[in-house]
Order: C-alpha cells, then structure tokens, then sequence
C-alpha cells in the first residue's frame, strides 16, 4: 500500500523567495513519485516525476524535487518564486507497475507580491 | 499539444438520478482513469480501464459506478442513483502505457442536491 503526506495546506511566500513543499511517502514497493500542479479552473498538470533514475528530479517551470530514500521525502523546490505560481500542488506516489496513484491532500501556494 | 477533455464542466442533478461523465482520452493512450476530489479532500481513484475491461477499482466504486468505451474515443462514467455524498470534482486521465505519465482532464463538478 501506498501513501503520501503533503505538510501544510497553505504556504505564502514572497515573490522571488525560495519555495518549498513538502511530501512524505510511504510504499511497500519501491515508489514512483509525482508532483502535479492545478491552476485554477484547471485539470491536474504534471511537474515532475520520480521512476528510480536520478534522485534530483528536474521539472518544468524550474521546479525540481529530490528523492530522499532515507527520510521518506520528495519534497519540491523552486529557487525563486513568481506570481504565476500560484496554485495548489499535488503529490502522489505509485507502486513500479501500478497504475493507480494514490494523492496527498494538497498545498495551496500564494505567492506574496 | 494533445489533451484530455471533459464534458460537461458543470453538472448538478437530484439525489437518485442516474448521471453521464464524458470524457475524451488522448488518442493514442491506452490506459484510462477517473478519480474524484471531494471538496477539501485528497483526489482519490476510482477505477482504471484498459483493453475494454476494468484492471482496477477502489472500494469506493461499488455497483452504483460504472464504466464504459462505447467507441474508439470516449470514456465515460456513470453513477446510477446519486447520492448526496456522490458531490465531488471528478477527474479522467489518460496514459500511453502501464506506470507511464496520467494526463489529468480539467474535471466535472458533480453536485447532487
């Protein structure tokens, strides 16, 4: 069984700031590991995703995500923010081979101008 | 750059009456999804279906749901007697193969009255 918990609903930082989500997960298979983003009145767009490559995990919009085995960790990063990325962020995990993804609850992110 | 659509965007219907979500796959995908996201909750999966036959369902998709591909190219979901509960955004991805990227429809919002 899979799951993943995303720390804090809402995080606001500044415009130019570094941004900083956090995801934990939990698997009994070794995980696949996804960041998505949702823009408001929008469907779920993918950002980036972990398959058991490379740890650091580049996406786009200069979003990155580091897979961290030994703390359970994905969390995700941007060195600095910009107004357009306001929206609210989803992380799901995935056994190799299983198609279900199973989401965390969320991450609101305001983006202070 | 192809994309998951879905219709309709808005749906309202009285609890107990049956109801149709469309959607439209990515042409050359094989795997197709839904989930759902009750406001303020986590997305979660409902059911995917690939071949013309379910390969996996959660335990919220009791007998109420159903899926079907009544052609090469839509993929829908029907809920025969809502429940008040049933009220959620529900989600259509799509994937190109098994553990591969889920592209994310923008959703219909279900709300039973």
């Amino acid at each position: 069984a899979q799951s993943v918990t995303q720390l804090g609903s809402h995080v606001s930082v500044s415009e130019g700031a570094l941004v900083l989500l956090r995801c934990n997960y939990s698997s009994s298979v070794p995980p696949y590991l996804f960041w998505y983003v949702q823009y408001p009145n929008q469907g779920l767009q993918l950002l980036l995703k972990y398959t058991s490559a490379a740890t650091l995990v580049k996406g786009i919009n200069g979003f990155e995500a580091e897979f961290k085995k030994s703390e359970t960790s994905f969390h995700l990063t941007k060195p600095s923010a910009h107004m357009s990325d306001a929206a609210e962020y989803f992380c799901a995990v995935s056994g190799a081979g299983n198609e279900k993804l199973t989401f965390g609850t969320g991450t609101r992110l305001t983006i202070i101008p | 750059e192809p994309e998951v659509t879905q219709t309709p965007s808005h749906q309202v219907t009285q609890m107990g009456q049956e109801v149709i979500l469309r959607c439209v796959p990515i042409s050359n995908h094989l795997y197709f999804y839904w989930y759902r996201q009750i406001l303020g909750q986590k997305v979660e999966f409902l059911v995917s279906f690939y071949n013309n036959e379910i390969s996996e369902k959660s335990e919220i998709f009791d007998d109420q749901f159903s899926v079907e591909r009544p052609d090469g190219s839509n993929f829908t979901l029907k809920i025969r007697s809502t429940k008040l509960e049933d009220s959620a955004m529900y989600f259509c991805a799509s994937s190109p193969g098994q553990g591969e990227t889920q592209y994310f429809g923008p959703g219909t919002r279900l709300l039973v009255l």
